[in-house]
């Protein structure tokens, strides 16, 4: 299936260190959405992006939306142990496909 | 306001059978999207549904089909399981997939174990 080309796939970090995410596209999209995912659970909407160049914050999060409409960032700032989990990022086009096209998520492990 | 409700959480089945998994949206919300999460092909989707049709359909053999009830509530069979069918299955609601400004929240998963 199609899939989004998300980076890097996994991390280590310490406690308190700044965390960058992205996600890449050969298509252009007009929704890019960040998940969040822990064991055994469905995926936890983060942050929803509708405009190319947006910049969306949530708390310690922040999102922005690529001006190409192919790419899409998340950063997480001062981490912390409960951020631990697979974020996943989601497209969608005006193409009236009716569907997201995940990345293949970034698994992050925080260090206290 | 109640979230995304799926059930059963988790389901164990022997090949060759078949299994129905219900999936309630987010009052309100009339799209339901369905996928199928594995540690090797990651979120794939299966099927949108939107006011009882089906709206978009996934690279899925035809032994995966769903439905949607006028209440929005959507279940998903699949027939003739097979090992390769393990996996968490996510369903997913939204007002209008694919809309402007639509967003797109997901249930807690059924988990499907296949032996």
């Amino acid at each position: 299936g199609q899939q989004l080309n998300q980076s890097p796939q996994s991390m280590f970090i310490q406690e308190g260190e700044d965390v960058s995410m992205n996600c890449t596209s050969s298509s252009i999209f007009n929704t890019w959405l960040w998940y969040k995912q822990e064991p055994g659970e469905g995926p936890v909407l983060l942050i929803a992006l509708y405009k190319a160049g947006e910049l969306t914050s949530n708390g310690r999060l922040t999102a922005q939306f690529g001006i190409t409409r192919k790419d899409s960032f998340l950063n997480i700032s001062a981490s912390i142990p409960s951020d631990v989990g697979i974020y996943f990022c989601a497209g969608s086009s005006l193409a009236g496909t009716y569907k997201y096209i995940f990345g293949t998520g970034t698994r992050l492990k925080v260090l206290a | 306001k109640a979230g995304v409700t799926q059930t059963p959480r988790y389901l164990i089945k022997t090949r060759g059978q078949q299994v129905t998994l219900s999936c309630s949206p987010i009052s309100g919300h009339r799209s339901v999207s369905w996928y199928q999460q594995t540690p090797g092909q990651g979120l794939q989707f299966l099927f949108e549904y939107f006011s009882e049709t089906q709206r978009n359909k996934g690279n899925f053999p035809g032994r995966f089909s769903g439905r949607q009830f006028s209440n929005s509530r959507s279940e998903m069979n699949v027939s003739t399981l097979e090992l390769g069918d393990s996996a968490l299955y996510l369903c997913a609601s939204s007002i209008l997939a694919g809309g402007l400004e639509d967003t797109q929240y997901f249930g807690p998963g059924t988990r499907l174990t296949v032996l």
